[in-house]
């Protein structure tokens, strides 16, 4: 399994666009990239997913480079409701067990 | 539409007894994961069943846990006996077959404390 780091905490503004990077240089060819949110007292939840260049959906962006050694999760104008730990994960495709594998994550703390 | 429920959602127990957690996935949800994360440690994974069937455990820490997942529906977490280090969160996620997504939706986590 690829072997992902992230920062360990973030701060931020309320109102501010927020990028978190995740590297993930041992990626094999079958691997996805998830990112998942998780608040104090409950489990995590997902945000997005992704296998190369730009995807988008309500919440967020996730930006793969060509090489997919790396990627980074987009929050646009963030609210303090946004703060939470996000972890990067790395997950193959097809494996039988989709066991996700969790890092330390990031902690983002937004400020009023 | 209803999500992941466990229970209890604390429980506090002696060192050497038993305690079982239980898990309910949404409903038609095949996929059903156990996570647990243990004091100043990452979330890691248990086990995964479809439906009644155990198609993974090779994340189960050593024989006092026991899941069961009888008639794929509901599961169940059993620790016997319990020891100091099994507290921690344990978190129960599940998804359906055939999603091409990584998206298991997880259950708010049973915090288990063994004093």
């Amino acid at each position: 399994l690829a072997k992902t780091t992230q920062p360990i905490s973030m701060d931020s503004y309320e109102g501010q666009e927020v990028n978190i990077t995740c590297s993930h240089n041992n990626i094999a060819t079958n691997d996805y990239i998830t990112w998942y949110q998780q608040f104090p007292s409950q489990g995590p939840r997902f945000i997005i997913q992704g296998y190369k260049t730009k995807v988008t959906n309500e919440v967020a962006s996730l930006f793969i480079p060509a090489d997919r050694k790396s990627s980074t999760l987009s929050l646009p104008r963030v609210s303090l409701s946004d703060t939470a730990v996000y972890y990067c994960l790395v997950t193959a495709l097809g494996a039988g067990s989709y066991q996700l594998t969790f890092g330390k994550g990031t902690k983002l703390s937004v400020i009023p | 539409e209803a999500g992941v429920t466990q229970f209890p959602s604390h429980s506090v127990i002696e060192k050497g007894q038993t305690v079982t957690l239980r898990c309910d996935p949404i409903s038609g949800h095949d996929n059903l994961y156990w996570y647990r994360r243990v004091m100043g440690k990452e979330i890691k994974f248990l086990l995964h069943f479809v439906k009644e069937s155990k198609q993974d455990e090779s994340g189960m820490p050593n024989n006092r846990f026991l899941a069961e997942r009888t008639g794929g529906t509901y599961s169940t977490l059993k620790v016997q006996p319990a020891e100091l280090e099994d507290s921690g969160v344990y978190f129960c996620a599940s998804s359906q077959v055939g999603d091409t997504t990584y998206e298991q939706y997880f259950g708010p986590g049973t915090r288990l404390t063994v004093t």
